[in-house]
């Protein structure tokens, strides 16, 4: 069955970086579009990310730009978050999730398969 | 940028109650409308895509509708294992995707 395993979240302080994985497996991760979502303590869903699935498009959430960076290794069937100058706000648990898109009965996308998340504090 | 708003951002229910959860677009999104079950502590999981289609596996008494601006979920029949929050998703400007605020839901 289709399995995404995040990891990498802890504890950092403010200004300081984190790099998050996301390891897939049980389907072809180098044909789907990923993204990442957080959630902070209590709050609701934020979109983070998108990165293609040839890794040459990518997305950001305002919250994020400059800050974040997605990539992707198919080889190793991974999705990677390289967190920079993080801020109290950034704390959350960060999920990863592929895209899907189905054409009938009418176009779609939406986020089908998610991993359980991971957990990133940011705080002195 | 795509707001999305839902209302009511809380409800308790009885069990056996019909449920309704409206999501509004800040413009149009056409039909571009998607709906998340998420329980304490575990990932958001898919419901309805499209605004109306029941993704595979699904129970019956989730429903989903509406199009343009303005959209329900309802839960036909109210059941224990629905206790969770429930968010809106609009996938009109893909791949940049906007949640809606989230609405819990609460068992009498």
């Amino acid at each position: 069955q289709v399995q995404l395993v995040e990891s990498g979240g802890g504890v950092v302080q403010p200004g300081g970086s984190l790099r998050l994985s996301c390891t897939v497996s049980g389907l072809t991760f180098s044909t789907y579009d990923m993204h990442w979502v957080r959630q902070a303590p209590g709050k609701g869903l934020e979109w983070v990310t998108f990165i293609s699935y040839e890794g040459s498009q990518k997305y950001y959430a305002d919250s994020v730009k400059g800050r974040f960076t997605v990539s992707r290794d198919s080889s190793k069937n991974t999705l990677y978050l390289h967190m920079n100058s993080l801020r109290t706000e950034d704390t959350a648990v960060y999920f990863c999730a592929t895209a899907d898109i189905v054409v009938a009965p009418a176009a779609a996308e939406f986020f089908l398969h998610w991993g359980q998340g991971t957990l990133v504090t940011v705080s002195s | 940028d795509i707001q999305m708003t839902q209302s009511p951002s809380s409800l308790s229910a009885s069990v056996g109650d019909r449920v309704t959860i409206t999501c509004r677009a800040s413009q149009s999104i056409n039909n571009y409308l998607n709906w998340y079950q998420q329980k304490p502590g575990k990932a958001p999981k898919v419901l309805i895509y499209g605004a109306s289609t029941l993704q595979s596996g699904v129970p019956s008494r989730f429903r989903g509708s509406g199009s343009g601006t303005e959209f329900t979920l309802t839960i036909t029949s109210l059941q224990p294992e629905d206790l969770a929050t429930y968010y809106c998703q609009q996938s009109k400007s893909s791949p940049i995707f906007t949640f809606g605020p989230g609405t819990k839901v609460e068992i009498k």
